[in-house]
């Protein structure tokens, strides 16, 4: 099956810096890439993800870049603010199947500090 | 907005109980979850459904049970609770493909 693995596991980055986390998965069956963030005490939501037909995807200050021959993909968030302070949860899933059933990293605790 | 509940958001019970954790959705998806969140180990999928009455085991599904008698409703049985199921039980439901939405979360203690 899938194995997900995540990191670095904790970043400390000052506030307008950017910030970088890396996955990298086993199946080469897997199509789908989601990134959650988890507040401290709130559920996981999703910020952006990303399917196997593309390379790169943008939202504002966060982008997903993925390259499928290495098996890696990454989250990259620029101009950091300590709102971003959180747990990233990186994923994947294939999702031909009809359903989707996703594979999570270990998670990586971000801190912005002002 | 799509919402999903969780019937506690702290539960306490004592090593032999049997727990039940409760998770409705209001949006209509086939697929529900549920994992279990430990420190270091992010999210672990316990069991998952995507229909009624179907259920599937996920990674991690020794100690559990589940029962989806009707679309909306996903719950999580611990047939006799022990100390190492103490945990952050979130539950999740999608459409076919795209974005899992999460409840809460209930943060069970097994005394």
């Amino acid at each position: 099956g899938e194995n997900v693995e995540q990191h670095p596991s904790t970043l400390s980055v000052q506030e307008g810096d950017s910030a970088v986390i890396k996955c990298t998965y086993s199946d080469s069956a897997s199509n789908y890439f989601p990134w959650y963030k988890q507040e401290l005490g709130k559920r996981p939501q999703l910020i952006i993800d990303i399917r196997s037909n593309v390379g790169e995807k943008k939202d504002q200050r966060i982008a997903v870049t993925l390259n499928k021959t290495a098996k890696h993909f990454s989250l990259h968030i620029t101009e950091t603010q300590p709102e971003d302070s959180a747990v990233y949860f990186c994923a994947a899933s294939e999702v031909n199947t009809g359903f989707q059933k996703l594979v999570f990293g270990t998670g990586t605790r971000l801190l912005v500090s002002p | 907005d799509v919402k999903v509940t969780q019937s506690s958001r702290y539960l306490v019970k004592r090593t032999g109980e049997k727990v039940f954790l409760e998770c409705v959705q209001d949006m209509d998806h086939e697929n529900m979850f549920w994992y279990r969140q430990d420190p270091g180990l992010g999210l672990r999928l316990i069991y998952f459904s995507y229909d009624v009455k179907m259920k599937e085991k996920g990674d991690i599904p020794e100690g559990y049970s589940v029962s989806r008698e009707k679309k909306e409703r996903f719950s999580l049985i611990l047939e006799s609770a022990s100390t190492n199921q103490t945990s952050m039980y979130l539950c999740a439901s999608s459409g076919q493909i795209g974005e899992q939405f999460f409840g809460p979360g209930t943060r069970l203690t097994v005394l």
